[in-house]
């Protein structure tokens, strides 16, 4: 079992440049969550997907866009990359009760 | 919204020593978690408490939820080098319009060995 795949690892972006994070996840999990980590701030919900074919902002979602595809992938797009978004990004899913299985993050610098 | 302090920030401990960290939160929760982050890795479920008062082990790992809902801790025993990492403690109401887990803002271990 993968469990929650992210891809890729590591990005490095200029200032204004365009990607999009994947994530996918085997476990068939309703629930699928974008989180950011920063140094000294924990984990903050960028968005979130309670169930397919629905999308909503958690606590920091400005400069984000989020694509439920279908129950197994959730994708993070950043339109124009800004240095402030540096940070390390992590996907998780959950199928409710038992606390969120996590993706092992992508690396984001943006120069 | 809602918030967890989460404390100590950091600690630096002698291997073999008992490492103690709690979560206190001006909400009520229904569950709280603990998770713990290696170096490089997304974080990973230790312990789930469901019920007010409970106390549950893993091992080493020994955690509690509070009886007023509001705060957790986190005790580990016998301290060794693979116990470095970040511990998240989180919060979790069902139900709820919003991602329903809350997370503190970790406490970092490092172990002398």
């Amino acid at each position: 079992n993968a469990g929650v795949t992210q891809t890729p690892k590591f990005q490095v972006l200029k200032t204004g440049q365009s990607m999009t994070l994947q994530c996918a996840q085997d476990m068939n999990h309703n629930s699928m969550y974008w989180y950011r980590q920063d140094p000294g701030m924990g984990l903050r919900l960028i968005y979130y997907s309670a169930s397919e074919g629905t999308t909503d902002k958690g606590e920091v979602p400005n400069g984000y866009n989020v694509s439920r595809l279908n129950k197994r992938e959730f994708s993070l797009r950043l339109e124009s990359a800004a240095p402030s978004q540096t940070s390390v990004y992590f996907c998780a899913s959950s199928g409710g009760g038992l606390g969120y299985t996590f993706g092992s993050g992508t690396r984001l610098t943006v120069v | 919204g809602q918030q967890l302090n989460q404390s100590p920030q950091s600690m630096f401990i002698q291997e073999g020593e008992d490492v103690s960290m709690n979560c206190t939160s001006s909400s009520i929760f229904n569950t709280w978690l603990w998770y713990k982050q290696d170096p490089g890795e997304g974080p990973v479920l230790l312990i789930a408490l469901y019920k007010a008062g409970e106390l549950t082990s893993n091992g080493r790992l020994t955690a509690q939820f509070g009886i007023t809902r509001k705060d957790s801790f986190l005790n580990i025993s016998a301290s060794i080098p693979s116990d470095v990492g970040i511990y998240f403690c989180a919060g979790l109401n069902y139900g709820g319009s919003q991602g329903n887990l809350i997370f503190g803002k970790g406490t970092k271990l490092s172990v002398k060995p």
